[in-house]
């Protein structure tokens, strides 16, 4: 069962705009919340992390939002850039544990 | 630095036949997974090492699927015999410290017909 719900499943959004992905996990082990960005043809990379003792991080125009009593993370990219279009996934992790639970992803398309 | 390289990029086979894909990991990272990404699945952990052991396999489908790790900078993905539903792109990727950042290759997209 997917551990880490996320939506929506695509997005399209103006150049300049905010995006908004929202993530629910139901594992209250999860402690450490990644983000990933996918480019077609290419893997996954970290973009931005955060740990549930922290309710929001921001790195320049991407912000993650946590919500811990609510067990929900969002993801927001302020003005965004057609350079963003890409698939985000959200994670779930342990600290114990290698396994990473993706959400199932949101494909970000921003119109110029 | 180089990053994950994995081979080959594309693979197009016969269902029946078997496939072996190919990872290096980034050197001087203990830990090395295999995930497979499709529309319908998303990304699944497969099997993932730890310095050249396999720890945890629960997520290899089938008894078709093998993988391999010899030594600190080589990993194989063998599936054997294939079938069509086993098209996907399969990522390698490793990392060094626990619970750190997953570094992934570029994929192998797998093409079973």
């Amino acid at each position: 069962q997917q551990q880490v719900k996320q939506s929506p499943q695509s997005l399209i959004v103006q150049k300049g705009g905010i995006s908004i992905i929202n993530c629910a996990y139901e594992n209250t082990a999860f402690d450490y919340f990644p983000w990933y960005q996918q480019f077609p043809g290419k893997g996954p990379a970290l973009l931005i992390a955060i740990r549930p003792d922290v309710s929001e991080k921001k790195e320049g125009r991407f912000t993650i939002s946590f919500n811990k009593s609510a067990k929900q993370f969002s993801l927001h990219i302020m003005d965004s850039q057609p350079g963003d279009s890409a698939t985000y996934f959200c994670v779930g992790s342990r600290s114990n544990d290698y396994k990473l639970s993706f959400g199932a992803g949101t494909t970000v398309t921003v119109r110029a | 630095d180089a990053g994950v390289i994995q081979s080959p990029r594309h693979e197009v086979t016969e269902m029946g036949q078997e496939v072996t894909l190919r990872c290096k990991p980034i050197s001087g990272h203990d830990y090395l997974f295999w995930y497979r990404q499709t529309m319908m699945r998303g990304l699944e952990l497969l099997i993932y090492f730890n310095n050249n052991v396999p720890i945890d396999d629960s997520g290899m489908p089938e008894d078709r699927f093998s993988a391999k790790m010899p030594n600190a900078s080589f990993s194989t993905l063998k599936i054997q015999p294939s079938e069509p539903r086993d098209s996907a792109v399969y990522f390698c990727a490793s990392t060094k410290f626990p619970v750190g950042e997953l570094f992934f290759g570029e994929g192998s997209r797998l093409t079973v017909l």
